[in-house]
């Protein structure tokens, strides 16, 4: 079936250390989002891409959608232990009827400090 | 603005019980997402609505699991009879439209023993 895969399934760093999360979707995907799950806590919207080859950032954290929409990725820069979470990428999959929000694993960030 | 409103926020319950949760979107979004997140997983789709239609429940365990959205507003999730391997958490997300920022609920963490 459709699927968002997501990669690595964990990554523990020292602070000031770099992370980076990919994600790959076996279809085209209309757009892609990243979330982020503090422990116990729910999924928080970060950000959205739709374009073709987008970049975008937010302070420390770059985000890139691949050129074929079927591949994204999340970069922080110089990490901090207020990063500890798990990002999750998330697909919106053109169906039928509309398109349909697919989550990734994601990627449990722990930061050492 | 008020968020998403989901309760119970826990419930326990033995096998083949039934469990009803109910979610209360962000006034004006159509989009109305059930996902189940199990530890350590990524939330999976269970059921998407676009107001009060149905876009998506291909991942819904039809034979114990349904829900509603009836005048496109709130929406219930029931699980008739529960087993084991339905303890998790239940998230409710809602957007302005499909394929926008999702926003999520605090979630319903169900144990069933």
């Amino acid at each position: 079936g459709q699927q968002v895969m997501q990669i690595p399934q964990y990554q523990h760093v020292q602070e000031g250390e770099d992370f980076t999360t990919y994600c790959n979707s076996s279809t085209t995907l209309s757009n892609i989002q990243w979330y982020k799950q503090r422990p116990g806590g729910h999924p928080v919207f970060l950000i959205q891409l739709v374009k073709s080859g987008e970049v975008k950032k937010q302070k420390r954290l770059t985000f890139q959608f691949g050129e074929a929409k079927k591949n994204s990725s999340l970069h922080i820069t110089a990490t901090q232990t207020t990063d500890v979470g798990t990002y999750f990428c998330a697909g919106i999959m053109i169906y039928n009827q509309g398109g349909k929000l697919i989550f990734g694993q994601g990627t449990e960030l722990s930061v050492k400090p | 603005e008020a968020g998403v409103a989901q309760s119970p926020r826990y419930k326990i319950i033995e096998k083949r019980q039934s469990v009803a949760f109910w979610c209360n979107p962000i006034s004006g979004h159509a989009t109305l997402y059930w996902y189940q997140q199990i530890l350590g997983q990524g939330p999976k789709l269970l059921i998407q609505f676009q107001n009060n239609g149905v876009v998506d429940d291909s991942q819904l365990p039809k034979d114990r699991f349904s829900a509603e959205r009836l005048k496109g507003v709130d929406s219930t999730l029931k699980i008739q009879p529960a087993k084991l391997e339905d303890s998790a958490v239940y998230l409710c997300a809602s957007s302005f439209q499909t394929g926008m920022a999702a926003f999520f609920g605090q979630g319903t963490r169900l144990t069933v023993v």
